[in-house]
This record gives structure tokens, C-alpha cells and sequence, in this order.
């Protein structure tokens, strides 16, 4: 099945820094990649995804951007702000199953 | 209703005893997902139901765990002979259709502690 790795665990950034988070997956059949963000104590809630036939979206401070050849996809936030602190979990979907996160990763802005 | 509503939200019970845990799903939503959340981990998939059936259980980590849904909305999720290493946050989820990419929407969780 597939399985989707995540890096950085944690990630410190001062406010107005841009932050990265890369996923890999290994099912090149995943064709469907989200984003979900879980602030403290709070549900995890969809903020951007990429489909497999476009190679990057924006919205707004975030981008998302796939490289389906080399299996992998990478979070861009730019101009931080506290309020991006909370965990982010990418996902991968074949479509045959439900969606496969990966671990998350705790990122900090300092104010 | 509005959201994915579950129940209870928090939950302490002994080991060895029985639970259940309730997933109240966005109506409409014919998919519905539950995932386990331990503390500071990510979010590991059990178990999604498509209508009443469950085309994937390849997440339930024993025997003990089952869930069912019924006329294509509440779920329930039951741990039998509950461990320690069960204490976590159980999510479940619902979206609009499965294999079509949709957004889920996650319910608040109900965190079990198995003492």
C-alpha cells in the first residue's frame, strides 16, 4: 500500500521567514495529494491539495508543489505569521482506499 | 448537522473493559472514516465505510476493534478488552464521496484513556 513519509518533524521559523515541509509517497498511482492543518486541541481541516496533472498551486501565502517523477510534493508558506503554528499533515491518494498521512509537522513561528 | 459530530469527546475507562465510540457524519456524506491519533503522532487509518459497507478494515490494529455503519450515517466504533496502548484520540471523518478526492471533514475526536 502506499506509504508517505514526512520531514521536518518540527519546524522553527521567525514571523515573516517562508517555512517548507516535503512529503515523499511511494505509489505512483497517488494521484490526489492534500494538505490538512491541525491547530492545538483543534480537527484537522483541509487548507490546499494538487491533483497530479499540475505541477504546482497557490493560494494566497501557500503553495503547493509536486514532482510526480521523483514521488514527491513540498508545503510553501511565505511571510509567516503566528498563526500558521500547528501541526501539518500531508496525504496521498490512490483512490482505491482511504487517504494515507504522513506524520506531521509541528511548526513554530516566533512572533 | 453542521459538522461531523462524535461522542463521547472524552472517555476513561479500565483495561479489559469494552468501549464505544459514536461518529455522527455531515448528512449526505457517504464516505466516513475513522483514524487513530496518539499523543504527538500522526493520523493512522482504521477503518472507511462506503455507504454501510467497509471496502477497507486494513487498519484495525487487532481483533478487537470493529465498527459498522448503519442506514448510511452513524458509525460506531467498539474496542473490545480495551489495552493501554489504546489510549489515543479516535477521529472519524465523512466526505461527500471516496475514491473521487474529496475534502473529509473531521469530527472533534473522542480521546480514550485506557488505564
Amino acid at each position: 500500500g502506499e506509504n508517505v513519509e514526512q520531514h521536518p518533524s518540527t519546524l522553527s521559523v521567525q514571523e515573516g521567514d517562508s517555512a517548507v515541509i516535503k512529503c515523499t509517497y511511494s505509489d505512483s498511482a497517488s494521484n490526489y495529494f492534500p494538505w490538512y492543518k491541525q491547530e492545538l486541541g483543534k480537527r484537522p481541516q483541509l487548507i490546499i491539495d494538487i491533483r497530479s496533472n499540475v505541477g504546482e498551486k497557490k493560494d494566497q501565502r501557500i503553495a503547493v508543489t509536486l514532482n510526480k517523477t521523483a514521488k514527491h510534493f513540498s508545503l510553501h508558506i511565505t511571510e509567516t505569521q503566528p498563526e500558521d503554528s500547528a501541526v501539518y499533515f500531508c496525504a496521498g491518494d490512490t483512490g482505491r482506499r482511504a487517504l494515507t498521512f504522513g506524520s506531521g509537522t509541528r511548526l513554530q513561528v516566533q512572533p | 448537522g453542521a459538522g461531523v459530530s462524535q461522542s463521547p469527546s472524552n472517555k476513561v475507562t479500565e483495561k479489559g473493559k469494552d468501549v464505544e465510540l459514536r461518529c455522527d457524519p455531515i448528512s449526505g456524506h457517504t464516505a466516513l472514516y475513522w483514524y487513530r491519533q496518539s499523543l504527538g503522532q500522526g493520523l493512522e487509518f482504521l477503518i472507511y465505510f462506503q455507504g454501510n459497507s467497509a471496502p477497507d478494515k486494513s487498519g484495525l490494529p487487532s481483533d478487537r476493534f470493529s465498527a459498522e455503519r448503519t442506514g448510511g450515517s452513524v458509525s460506531t466504533l467498539t474496542i473490545q478488552r480495551t489495552q493501554q496502548e489504546d489510549s489515543a484520540v479516535y477521529l472519524c471523518a465523512s466526505s461527500q464521496n471516496s475514491g473521487a478526492f474529496g475534502e473529509l471533514f473531521f469530527g472533534e475526536g473522542s480521546r480514550l484513556t485506557v488505564l
